[in-house]
């Protein structure tokens, strides 16, 4: 079984659309991430959320919005997109018990707005 | 998240030892340090973290110096799946009010296995 999964794995859209990313982990993790990788390989944490409450959200346009419905689901909803958006997103979890919280990443979603 | 120190790149004969140097002098006492690499068109994969000591399991080992201030990752049998980008970081790992903050990611360095 994948312990954290992404849908879809490659999206083409055009700008301006909203599109979702829904992420899943089966490892019963407490925290999720989305991290999003430029063009140059830059990978930076855009959100972070814990027991569906958000902890992180570092300088991320507000057309992101994050969601939790449960601890194992953290879905990425974009409005408007510009061509900058395209990337590739992944959503990562861990269990943060004990003070050590190696993270778990999905195999990404690669966007790409034309 | 401490700040680190990579090589961009390294080469490494098949079937040799790879070191994977790090520096990060300014890690906190309470920031593991933690090494992922990622392979070509893949997500990030843990491979090894440390406080103090060193430590092995097994995909690698990684030596910490006595003051932290650098460590070094080994892959003791390199093979060509090896090749990919190694990361690094400094991390604090969970927050005392429960979860934890994103991982911080440099550049890494890009290593090569050669057959």
């Amino acid at each position: 079984d994948t312990a954290v999964s992404q849908t879809p794995k490659y999206l083409v859209t055009q700008m301006g659309n909203d599109k979702s990313i829904k992420c899943e982990q089966n490892l019963g993790h407490d925290t999720m991430y989305w991290y999003k990788q430029d063009s140059k390989k830059f990978l930076k944490i855009m959100f972070s959320y814990n027991n569906k409450e958000l902890i992180i959200n570092e300088t991320v346009p507000n057309r992101f919005s994050p969601k939790s419905p449960d601890k194992a689901h953290l879905n990425l909803h974009i409005n408007s997109l510009e061509l900058g958006d395209s990337a590739v997103y992944f959503c990562a979890s861990s269990q943060d018990r004990g003070g050590v919280g190696t993270q778990y990443f999905g195999p990404g979603t690669r966007l790409l707005v034309l | 998240d401490a700040k680190t120190t990579q090589p961009p790149s390294m080469d490494c004969a098949e079937g040799r030892a790879a070191n994977l140097p790090c520096n990060h002098s300014t890690i906190s006492g309470n920031e593991y340090v933690y090494w992922y690499r990622q392979i070509h068109s893949q997500g990030p994969q843990y491979i090894i973290h440390g406080l103090k000591n060193n430590e092995t399991n097994e995909m690698a080992s990684l030596i910490i110096t006595e003051d932290r201030k650098s460590s070094t990752l080994i892959l003791p049998h390199a093979t060509l799946r090896d090749t990919a980008v190694y990361y690094c970081i400094g991390h604090r790992g969970s927050r005392s009010g429960g979860g934890a903050d994103g991982l911080t990611f440099g550049k890494g360095t890009h290593l090569i296995i050669q057959p």
